[in-house]
């Protein structure tokens, strides 16, 4: 079974440009999480979909962040514009069923961006 | 908001000796997740607890959730070098997790 994937691995790009990073669950899995770890300091919750509705984007931190995920499948999580705060690791994860409490947390590579 | 936090920070142990990271969260927990990170990688799923006083063992690892269902230990017996890496806690808020800001352990061979 393929594990959460994540493109692209790295990122490097200008203040005031635009990144669209992408997540591909685990098939099969209605919860998709969108994390973020910035200089190695706690994985901050950015949002949470079950399947292609989002339930919780309390975490995202304004209007330059926008997530997206088409018919419930993988998912897009787009700065615009990118700030110098944005740096950092991006991780994906998925997790089986809609019961609480939810279950184990499948995380993805992660993608590094870095904007100078 | 909810605030998990784990102490220490930072743990430098020689290989042989034990281990302990501490969770606390300033609201009670309905349960909890640990993961571990190694260096380079991503987030692995360890365990979950859900009652109450649980305690749950994986080989060298025990893993303790409160009675009071506010705090948990991991405890690593006889670490080795493979144990290095960060561990987090990751507290129920709500249907979604708050990680704490991980211990990191390095182990001395």
């Amino acid at each position: 079974e393929a594990g959460v994937t994540q493109f692209p691995s790295h990122s490097v790009i200008e203040k005031g440009q635009t990144v669209t990073l992408r997540c591909d669950p685990i098939s099969g899995h209605d919860n998709l999480y969108w994390y973020r770890r910035v200089m190695g300091k706690e994985i901050k919750f950015l949002l949470h979909f079950v399947k292609e509705s989002k339930q919780d984007e309390s975490g995202m931190p304004n209007n330059r962040f926008l997530a997206e995920r088409t018919g419930g499948t993988y998912s897009t999580l787009k700065v615009q514009p990118a700030e110098l705060e944005d740096s950092g690791v991006y991780f994906c994860a998925s997790s089986q069923g809609l019961a609480a409490p939810r279950g184990e947390q499948y995380f993805g590579p992660g993608t590094r961006l870095t904007v100078t | 908001g909810q605030q998990v936090m784990q102490i220490p920070q930072y743990q430098h142990v020689q290989e042989g000796e034990d281990f302990t990271t501490y969770c606390n969260s300033s609201t009670t927990l309905s349960n909890i997740q640990w993961y571990k990170q190694r260096p380079g990688g991503h987030p692995v799923f360890l365990i979950q607890l859900v009652k109450s006083g649980e305690v749950k063992k994986q080989k060298r690892l025990t893993f303790q959730f409160g009675e009071a269902k506010k705090n948990s230990s991991l405890h690593i017996t006889a670490t080795q070098t493979t144990d290095v890496g960060t561990y987090f806690c990751a507290g129920a808020r709500g249907q979604n997790f708050v990680f704490g800001p991980g211990t990191r352990l390095s182990v001395l061979p």
